[in-house]
């Protein structure tokens, strides 16, 4: 099992550019989601999906879209980029969304994609 | 929205030292979580805490669910170097909306 794959783990765009950040599972899991991790703040939740064909927003979905045709996959897309989405993206993945804290519902993250808009 | 207080912020030890750290919210939680981060990783689970005053070790490092539900706590005990990285808790439960409210992260590192 390669677990939770991020590409590319390493990204410089021009504002404006768009981009899609990639995440692949391999462990049936029907919950995914995409946090921003910030310096002096913690993890914040971007996009969420549940099952194939089903995405809602998290706390900071401006200027991101995302889509789930598979259950494996779960890419984040940037319209334009904007400086203020220089970050680190991970990718998460568990069988149940987040409930109990219970082993069904342990997040397991990908190793981050770090990206900086110039 | 809800928010962790996490301190401290960072922590210089020597190797062999006990380390503490802590997560307060104004908010209650029913589900307390501690993560490690290692350079250049996503974060791992290494403890999670289910009930108010509960008290959980994973090796050398012992989590409590803190009584009022507002608060966690974390020790390593007898530190080494492979204990560095950023350590966060995360909340989950009372009006978090199954999502997980995390801290903003304890920066553990060992001074040679």
């Amino acid at each position: 099992n390669a677990g939770v794959t991020q590409t590319p783990k390493f990204q410089v765009l021009k504002t404006g550019q768009s981009m899609t950040l990639q995440c692949a599972q391999d462990m049936n899991h029907e919950y995914m989601s995409w946090y921003r991790q910030d310096p002096g703040m913690g993890l914040r939740l971007i996009h969420y999906s549940v099952g194939a064909g089903i995405t809602d927003q998290g706390e900071v979905p401006n200027g991101y879209n995302v889509s789930r045709s598979t259950t494996e996959d779960f890419p984040l897309r940037l319209l334009s980029a904007a400086p203020s989405q220089t970050s680190v993206y991970f990718c998460a993945s568990s069988w149940d969304r987040p409930r109990y804290g219970l082993s069904t519902d342990t997040q397991y993250f990908g190793p981050g994609t770090r990206l900086t808009v110039l | 929205g809800q928010q962790l207080n996490q301190s401290p912020q960072s922590m210089f030890i020597q190797e062999g030292e006990d380390v503490s750290m802590n997560c307060t919210s104004s908010s209650i939680f029913n589900t307390w979580l501690w993560y490690k981060q290692d350079p250049g990783e996503g974060p791992v689970l290494l403890i999670a805490l289910y009930k108010a005053g509960e008290l959980t070790s994973n090796g050398r490092l012992t989590a409590q669910f803190g009584i009022t539900r507002k608060d966690s706590f974390l020790n390593i005990s007898a530190s080494i170097p492979s204990d560095v990285g950023i350590y966060f808790c995360a909340g989950l439960g009372g009006d978090s909306n199954y999502q997980l409210i995390w801290g903003a992260g304890t920066k553990l590192i060992i001074k040679p």
